[in-house]
């Protein structure tokens, strides 16, 4: 069965980096794309991009562009989020969702990871 | 910036029918827009309910049925269970991007 599996809570400073993983299983990982997905506590979702996972291209939406970066292992069949120069404002759940067949996008998520940034 | 529109919050009762609904800034919400719905629950990862509209995931249960009307994309709920307590969010498609709506929070009462 599909699963995305994220790696684990974080707690960061600001100005420090995060990296947030998201592990594939169940499905032949480059055949669909992944997107992430944000949720600010309390607050709705927030789509950041995605990232074709044939090419490792990426697409980064409005407000998204710089300090953030979507990278892949194909070998380990991992996405990646990267978060540099954290600010308060990226606390957040971030989540990563696939791209599935047939037009259906966000078929499937990962349980999210809360990256917290405080000082 | 495009601004996609839910109702904050509705609530119904159960074995009741609720529409929620999905507007666009930019005008009326076609199949164009790929209208996706999802549902959730306090705690929980978002989960995929319908994609293009009207297209059911395996998991969607039979009560629930997306839709367009009058411009909109519409979510209804019908024969409501108390488990369906839950924020659900639209999202539209924007020729290379996506926007979520707001979200709606559905109280079973």
């Amino acid at each position: 069965q599909v699963q995305l599996v994220q790696s684990g809570s974080e707690l960061k400073k600001p100005g420090a980096s995060v990296r947030v993983s998201c592990k594939a299983s169940g499905y032949t990982f480059s055949t669909y794309a992944m997107s992430w997905v944000r949720q600010a506590p309390g607050q709705g979702l927030e789509w950041m991009g995605w990232i074709n996972t044939k090419t490792g291209n990426p697409t980064y939406a409005q407000g998204f562009t710089g300090r953030f970066v979507f990278s892949l292992d194909t070998s380990v069949s991992t996405a990646y989020l990267q978060i540099s120069s954290l600010k308060a404002e990226d606390t957040a759940i971030y989540y990563c969702a696939r791209d599935g067949p047939s037009g259906s996008y966000f078929d499937y998520w990962g349980q999210g990871t809360l990256v917290t940034v405080s000082s | 910036q495009t601004v996609v529109t839910q109702e904050p919050s509705l609530t119904v009762s159960p074995g009741g029918t609720v529409t929620l609904t999905c507007a666009s800034s930019t005008g009326v919400v076609t199949s164009g827009h790929y209208p996706n719905w999802f549902q959730q629950k306090p705690g929980q990862a978002p989960r995929a309910l319908f994609y293009s509209t009207t297209n059911k995931h395996s998991w969607t249960p039979a009560r629930f049925s997306g839709s367009l009307l009058g411009g909109e994309a519409v979510l209804t709920l019908s024969g409501v269970q108390p488990e369906d307590e839950a924020e659900y969010y639209c999202l539209l498609y924007y020729g290379g991007s996506w926007v979520f709506g707001g979200g709606t929070k559905l109280t079973v009462l």
